[in-house]
């Protein structure tokens, strides 16, 4: 199996641009998660699935921030629009009780 | 209110001495505990993980310790090898409650050859 694939693995974009950000899951995998990472908060949960239905979105910053899941094998993350401090690195899992990450998705955003 | 941590964030060991990993946690409904290890560049990686009926899991070289009533846990590494150096994070949840992760801030591993 490849792993949880990410794409793209950089991304540089200026304030206000939108973004999206995607991710394939391992297949069979029920749950598929998005995270966050920065320095000053570590790892965050922005939101999870379960079976492609949204279960706790709580994590996600505000309404600039959007996920959706269409089928088992595909889920977006969408920044619109984008801020400077959404600067990180954005991971996918999927799995359940134990999470497999993806490579994850370095966001700049000028 | 930061439910995981890692009150360590750096380590430095010789090659071939034990290294201990420490994590801390509030949540006493926690009962799933997890631990990763991510090298830069790259995803974390899970690395071994215990459930709270146990006190102790083992996988080869690397151990993690439970202690409930401390609300604590560790990783041993034995021995630990320059492949080891990278950044190791504590997780946590509620098992059974669709695999929501809390993780603690990380600690940098660095074995020195």
């Amino acid at each position: 199996d490849a792993g949880v694939i990410q794409s793209p693995r950089h991304e540089v974009t200026e304030m206000g641009q939108e973004v999206t950000l995607r991710c394939k899951p391992i297949s069979g995998h029920n749950s598929l998660f998005w995270y966050r990472q920065t320095m000053m908060r570590g790892l965050e949960l922005l939101i999870y699935f379960n079976n492609n239905v949204p279960i706790d979105d709580s994590g996600m910053p505000e309404d600039r921030f959007s996920a959706k899941m269409p089928n088992a094998s595909f889920s977006t993350l969408k920044i619109q629009p984008s801020e400077p401090r959404d600067s990180a690195v954005y991971f996918c899992a999927s799995g359940g009780e134990t999470q497999y990450f993806g490579p994850g998705t370095r966001l700049l955003v000028l | 209110d930061q439910q995981v941590k890692q009150n360590s964030p750096s380590l430095s060991v010789q090659e071939g001495r034990i290294s201990i990993l420490n994590c801390d946690y509030t949540n006493s409904m926690f009962d799933y505990f997890l631990w990763y290890k991510k090298y830069p560049a790259e995803g974390p990686t899970f690395l071994i993980s215990i459930s709270s009926i146990k006190d102790k899991n083992e996988d080869g070289r690397f151990t993690v310790f439970l202690n409930k009533s401390a609300k604590h846990l560790s990783l041993h590494i034995v021995p630990s090898q320059p492949g080891d150096s990278a950044v190791y994070f504590c997780a946590a949840s509620v098992y059974n409650q669709g695999g929501k992760l809390i993780f603690g801030q990380g600690t940098e591993l660095s074995v020195k050859p």
